[in-house]
């Protein structure tokens, strides 16, 4: 069976200041993995995803993740961060030999303060 | 643009009652999704379906169905809700490619249910 963890329910950083989200995973076979945000009393918005190839991903709102296979890790990072970014985050993995069935982990909070 | 659009954003109704809560997704994706979110236990998939009149039972079907008669739309149905069903309710939609992972899945706004 495949999982997400999302170790810190919440992050608090500085408007400027790198901003990191942390996600493992366990899965067989090739991971597919996920981000999403989701802002307040709103749907999840698609991040990016890796599927193959290089182990950094670049996504969407200058939002970027790490793939570590040894680490079984799927960090999220923004080099500088924005008030707006205060979110919620979900990372997720595909479910395997599903027809397209995800994984979410429980979510982090990120707050950004000015 | 992927639009996923759901009847309702926010639903008030009583203890007993039946509940349908309808999404439409205008991308022609094989996959819907129905997904319920508490805080604390991130998304739990109610029901999925991967073509029309096709359904899976997910993680937490109990006291829920569904119906997808057509490919755009995917009702869910709570048949005597009860207040342990107040929650936001999340449909999604993607594509079923078993040659190009496109697994990512597109969310509507959610409707927040709430059972007295």
């Amino acid at each position: 069976a495949q999982s997400v963890a999302q170790p810190e329910d919440q992050v608090n950083v500085a408007e400027g200041n790198p901003l990191t989200v942390k996600c493992t995973y366990s899965v067989s076979g090739n991971p597919y993995l996920f981000w999403y945000v989701q802002y307040p009393n709103r749907g999840l918005q698609f991040l990016l995803k890796y599927i193959t190839g290089d182990n950094l991903v670049k996504g969407s709102y200058g939002f970027e993740a790490e793939f570590n296979k040894s680490q079984t890790s799927f960090h999220l990072k923004k080099p500088s961060a924005l008030v707006s970014d205060s979110a919620l985050y979900f990372c997720a993995v595909r479910v395997t030999d599903s027809w397209g069935k995800l994984q979410f982990g429980a979510g982090t909070q990120v707050v950004v303060t000015p | 643009d992927v639009k996923v659009t759901q009847s309702s954003r926010y639903l008030v109704k009583r203890t007993g009652e039946k509940v349908f809560l309808e999404c439409v997704q205008d991308m022609d994706h094989e996959n819907m999704f129905w997904y319920r979110q508490d805080p604390g236990l991130g998304l739990r998939l109610i029901y999925f379906s991967y073509d029309v009149k096709m359904k899976e039972k997910g993680d937490i079907p109990e006291g829920y169905s569904v119906s997808r008669e057509k490919k755009e739309r995917f009702s869910l149905i709570l048949e005597s809700a009860s207040t342990n069903q107040t929650s936001m309710y999340l449909c999604a939609s993607s594509f079923r490619s078993t040659s190009s992972p496109r697994y990512e899945q597109y969310f509507g706004p959610g409707t927040r249910l709430t059972v007295t």
